[in-house]
């Protein structure tokens, strides 16, 4: 089963707006990592945050992590018509060599 | 530095046949982890390699095979194909594997559609 659940599964805002989306996780983990597809492509890698980091920037980028509530969130700001995508969260177990995705997120930026 | 790379991008399959999916890793990478995408499914882990030895496997039938090379490429074998192989398989590759802190970086897939 899916180790991660995304929250919203669907997101529509104008460009220049801040978009925010959720993770849900179920199991302790060494990181978790957020990644983009567009339309049925590969992903792209945006940012790592270690289960030790709570927070992490990476240009438009915030990630948090809260473990205790076994969650994260990312955060695009100033966002683009570019920004539209699929936004995936990953997490890498404990238990080692494993690795699972959320169920997605699907960003929508109108121009 | 080239990214991973796969082949074939696309492939058209009937019921029954086999296929053959190619992954070549960032050059220095020597893990390799392999995922099917189906929209019902989602990214769901199929199995990683590394320096090649699988070191874990998700939970897909025994249909579904790989192996990695000396050079860290590696390749992966669906047999006996059912409509529902139809997916796009991912390919990822990072430094150590996914037990560490390390980033993995995707392939732009191969989608595979089986008639």
């Amino acid at each position: 089963s899916q180790q991660g659940e995304e929250d919203p599964q669907a997101l529509s805002i104008q460009e220049g707006e801040n978009a925010t989306m959720n993770c849900s996780y179920k199991t302790s983990i060494n990181n978790l990592q957020w990644y983009r597809q567009n339309s049925g492509r590969g992903l792209v890698h945006l940012i790592l945050i270690r289960s030790n980091e709570r927070e992490k920037h990476s240009g438009r980028l915030r990630v948090t992590l809260d473990t205790s509530k076994k969650s994260s969130s990312l955060l695009i700001t100033a966002s683009r018509a570019a920004d539209t995508a699929s936004y995936f969260c990953a997490t890498d177990l404990n238990t080692g060599n494993q690795f699972y995705f959320g169920t997605g997120t699907s960003l929508t930026v109108i121009p | 530095k080239a990214g991973v790379t796969q082949t074939p991008r696309y492939l058209i399959k009937t019921r029954g046949q086999q296929v053959t999916l190619s992954c070549s890793p960032i050059s220095g990478h020597r893990s390799v982890s392999w995922y099917q995408q189906t929209p019902g499914q989602g990214l769901q882990f199929l199995f990683e390699y590394f320096s090649e030895t699988q070191r874990n496997k998700g939970n897909f039938p025994g249909r579904f095979s790989g192996r990695q090379f000396s050079n860290s490429r590696s390749e992966m074998n669906v047999s006996t194909l059912e409509l529902g192989d139809s997916a796009l398989y991912l390919c990822a590759s990072s430094l150590f594997g996914v037990g560490s802190y390390n980033e993995q970086f995707f392939g732009p897939g191969t989608r595979l559609t089986v008639l």
